[in-house]
């Protein structure tokens, strides 16, 4: 199965920074089909991007996603308080579909 | 708007079964193309997939191969109502278990302990 490795573990960023995620696959992912979600403390993951860099719905702009390969990339722009939340990448391009294990946005 | 709800409960023990129900309100399962999906998360970790069925042609089933076998997914559309039945856990089962529809739209979830 395709490992993803998400880095970093924590990034501390005030409101208004621009936050860049990284997930890095074991194996080439296929279509590049990628995927990130937004999750809060009590809540379920919540999709923000898919493809890499296609935006689900009702997702602001600040989001964007790129990469292509092994190499995959979260941005956010312009950090707003309710962006604060871990993050978690997911490839649905080999089987079975697999998960990171979270980078944590917090606020500096 | 689709709304899952997953049941079932809380507090299994160890060589049991653990089984799970997820309702489905605002539309039929079999109303259109999807993947039904079971996933779960233990605290602090990543999500774990679990298995998925899928509304079309033959209806495929398919199941993460680190479960060894111990999970079913079935589905009951007079009900409209899918399940999640997995054999002999152990505490390393024990996690917040989720239904979603293709991985977009997730139900709250349900912590499931396992535990004598």
């Amino acid at each position: 199965e395709i490992v993803l490795t998400q880095s970093p573990g924590t990034l501390s960023l005030s409101p208004g920074e621009r936050a860049t995620l990284s997930c890095r696959a074991s194996q080439s992912v296929g279509g590049n089909n990628i995927a990130w979600y937004q999750q809060k403390p009590g809540q379920a993951p919540r999709l923000l991007m898919y493809g890499p860099s296609n935006r689900a719905t009702g997702i602001p702009d600040r989001f964007s996603g790129s990469g292509s390969g092994t190499d995959f990339t979260l941005t956010i722009s312009r950090l707003e308080p309710e962006d604060f939340a871990v993050y978690y990448c997911q490839q649905y391009g080999g089987s079975p579909t697999t998960f990171g294990q979270g980078t944590k946005v917090e606020i500096k | 708007q689709v709304q899952l709800q997953e049941s079932g409960p809380g507090l299994v023990k160890p060589s049991q079964t653990l089984s799970l129900t997820c309702t489905v309100s605002g539309g039929s399962i079999f109303s259109g193309v999807y993947y039904w999906n079971w996933i779960r998360q233990p605290a602090g970790k990543g999500p774990e997939w679990i298995a998925h069925f899928y509304t079309s042609g033959s209806g495929r089933t398919d199941y993460n191969p680190s479960l060894k076998s111990r999970a079913t997914i079935s589905v009951d559309t007079s009900k409209n109502q899918f399940y999640l039945e997995l054999n002999s856990v152990t505490a390393a089962d024990t996690a917040m278990y989720y239904c979603s529809r293709n991985l977009h739209h997730w139900g709250q979830g349900i912590l499931v302990t396992v535990s004598s």
